[in-house]
């Protein structure tokens, strides 16, 4: 069956400007999970969708944002981009999004803001 | 506040030998924890877990250990081959309860096998 599709898979952006990135989970997954990767924090969590309700979100600035929709492909939103947002975006999707089990990861977007 | 910790950043070891990853963790309310695999410019994938109910489980070459009294665990791979050079993150959830729905990762840690 197909991954988790993410696109794009690079991004460069300037700073100031708005991003969208894209994830499509695996057929019948309605949970979609999002974390950043930067070299110094390792991988993060940002928030979690399930059915298009956020259940959970991680210790990011009100300018990180997403949304999900009834097919369950997800979208997250980084507005006011700033040089540290230089990251690679990760989708996880599983069925129920509980504790990490039987999560499957994408391929990433990464993102540069220059 | 770092919770989970993999305080080696590197690891390097002979084709044939052991390898041992550790972490370490400090939130008391995790109760399932992950092993994940990295290569560069691709997502994680998924190794091996093991609930806090379990002090070891085992998959071919990989072992996971768990000490819970210590708040430590460790991936055993066995025997290393150089296909199984790349990151290794360490992961922790609260699974139990249903109202846990993230992962928190250690920092990782770059495992080079030499041939």
């Amino acid at each position: 069956k197909a991954g988790v599709t993410q696109t794009p898979r690079y991004l460069i952006k300037t700073r100031g400007q708005q991003v969208t990135l894209s994830c499509s989970p695996i057929s019948g997954h309605r949970s979609v999970s999002w974390y950043q990767q930067t070299p110094g924090q390792g991988l993060q969590f940002l928030f979690e969708y399930f059915s298009e309700t956020q259940r959970n979100k991680g210790n990011f600035p009100g300018r990180f944002s997403g949304r999900q929709f009834s097919n369950s492909r997800s979208e997250m939103n980084v507005s006011t981009l700033e040089l540290g947002d230089s990251a690679l975006y990760l989708c996880a999707s599983s069925s129920t999004g509980t504790g990490g089990i039987g999560y499957t990861f994408g391929s990433g977007t990464r993102l540069t803001v220059v | 506040d770092q919770q989970v910790k993999q305080n080696s950043p590197s690891l390097s070891v002979q084709e044939g030998r052991i390898s041992i990853l550790n972490c370490d963790y400090t939130n008391s309310m995790f109760d399932y924890f992950l092993w994940y695999k990295k290569y560069p410019a691709e997502g994680p994938t998924f190794l091996i877990s093991i609930s806090s109910i379990k002090d070891k489980n085992e998959d071919g070459r990989f072992t996971v250990f768990l000490n819970k009294s210590a708040k430590h665990l460790s991936l055993h791979i066995v025997p290393s081959q150089p296909g199984d050079s790349a990151v290794y993150f360490c992961a922790a959830s609260k699974a139990s309860g249903g109202s846990n729905y993230k992962l928190t990762f250690g920092k990782g840690t770059l495992l080079t096998v030499n041939p």
